[in-house]
Parts: structure tokens; sequence; C-alpha cells
């Protein structure tokens, strides 16, 4: 069984661009989670997805992060414009269901310059 | 306000020896309590989970010893290798709707041949 895909691995920008990262969940899994693993410590939920609907965002910076799921598969998150503190690594991982394992993908690298 | 406090943040096993990592909640709604594995440049791999209702689960090397009223719990990896070496997290979710985890900071973990 294929695991949690994301892409790109890595990725470097200058402050204040703009960058999009993409995860694709473990098939047939309904529930999908964006976190924030800051350099030392532990994953910081951002958003939790059942389906293509938005469950819980309250950790979201709105100010400049958004996310969207809207075939219920695949997802984005996108950060505009990155600051300097947003430097971390975004973990995308997907569950069967609501109180079910949760199973992460690699993650994607961001460094802002 | 940290709801998961892991301790400690780093240790130091001989190989054969028996690796203790401890975490303390404060949350009484949580209901889940997975321990994680991650390795550097991957992303976290679940290791062994446990539920309020036991207090106890073993798998192979691996325990979870889980004290409900003292609000804490722990992993256990018994005979140790140099392929444990690796950062451990606990996590801890609240069940229903919004079931996003809250980890720990983290155990980086040596085990030394």
């Amino acid at each position: 069984e294929a695991g949690v895909a994301q892409s790109p691995r890595y990725k470097i920008i200058e402050k204040r661009q703009s960058v999009a990262f993409w995860c694709n969940p473990i098939s047939g899994h309904a529930t999908l989670y964006w976190y924030q693993q800051i350099l030392g410590q532990g994953p910081k939920l951002l958003i939790q997805f059942q389906n293509n609907g938005v469950v819980d965002d309250s950790q979201l910076p709105k100010d400049r992060f958004s996310a969207e799921r809207l075939k219920g598969v695949d997802s984005t998150l996108k950060i505009q414009p990155a600051k300097l503190e947003d430097s971390a690594v975004y973990l995308c991982a997907s569950s069967l269901a609501r109180d079910r394992a949760q199973f992460f993908g690699p993650g994607t690298r961001l460094t802002v310059l | 306000q940290q709801q998961v406090k892991q301790s400690p943040q780093s240790l130091i096993v001989q190989k054969g020896g028996i690796s203790i990592i401890n975490c303390a909640y404060e949350n009484t709604a949580f209901d889940y309590f997975p321990w994680y594995q991650q390795f550097p440049g991957k992303g976290p791999a679940l290791l062994i989970a446990i539920r309020p209702d036991v207090s106890e689960k073993k798998e192979g090397r691996f325990t979870i010893s889980f004290n409900k009223s003292a609000k804490q719990f722990s992993l256990h990896i018994m005979d140790s290798q140099p392929g444990d070496s690796a950062t451990y997290f606990c996590a801890a979710r609240v069940g229903g709707g919004a079931d996003g985890l809250t980890f720990g900071k983290g155990t980086h973990l040596i085990i030394q041949p």
C-alpha cells in the first residue's frame, strides 16, 4: 500500500514570496491533516479535513496560510506571504476516518531567507 | 500552554539496555495516546498506541505503560538496538470530531553499540 505522498520535498524562498505544498493521502483515507514541525519540536496541527470539509483550522494563521481539499482527495497548503518564522517541515498525515491511526508523509522542508 | 510534557529531551542507552521515555498530560479529555518514531529527513512513523482503559500494551520490544490517575504514560524499549536511534514523540488526542494530535517536544535517543 502506498503511503502519503508530498511534494516538493524541499523549497527555499525569500521572505514575502508565496509557496504551495501538495499532499496525496493514502487511498481511501477520508481524513487529512497538515502539521507544522519547527526544528527541535514536535509537529503542531494546522488544519484537519474530513473529505473536502474543514473540521479544525483553529491553529492555522489565516492571514497568510490557506489550505484546500477540493475533491476530497489531494490537498494543497499555501503560504502567502512567507515570513522567516515559517521555516519548518510541513507534514501531511491521513487516516481512514476520524479517531483512527494517523499516517504521516515525508514532509516538505521549507526554508525562508 | 504545553499540553503534553515529554522527558528526557535526550537519552543515551547502551545496546541491549532498556530505554524509557516519559510523558505527562493535563487535558483529561485525551482518549488516545500514540508514540511516533522519526528518523532524520523522514516523517513520523506510528510505533504503538494505547487508550486509557488499558494500563499496559506491548508490541514486540516496545511497551507503553499508562497511569490514568497520575496522567502519565511512558514508552519502554527493551533490548535497545543501534537501529532504534531516532527521535521519539509522544502524542495525545481528544476523541470526537476534531482529533488532531498534540505532540510532546520529542526525545532524541542514541543507542551506543
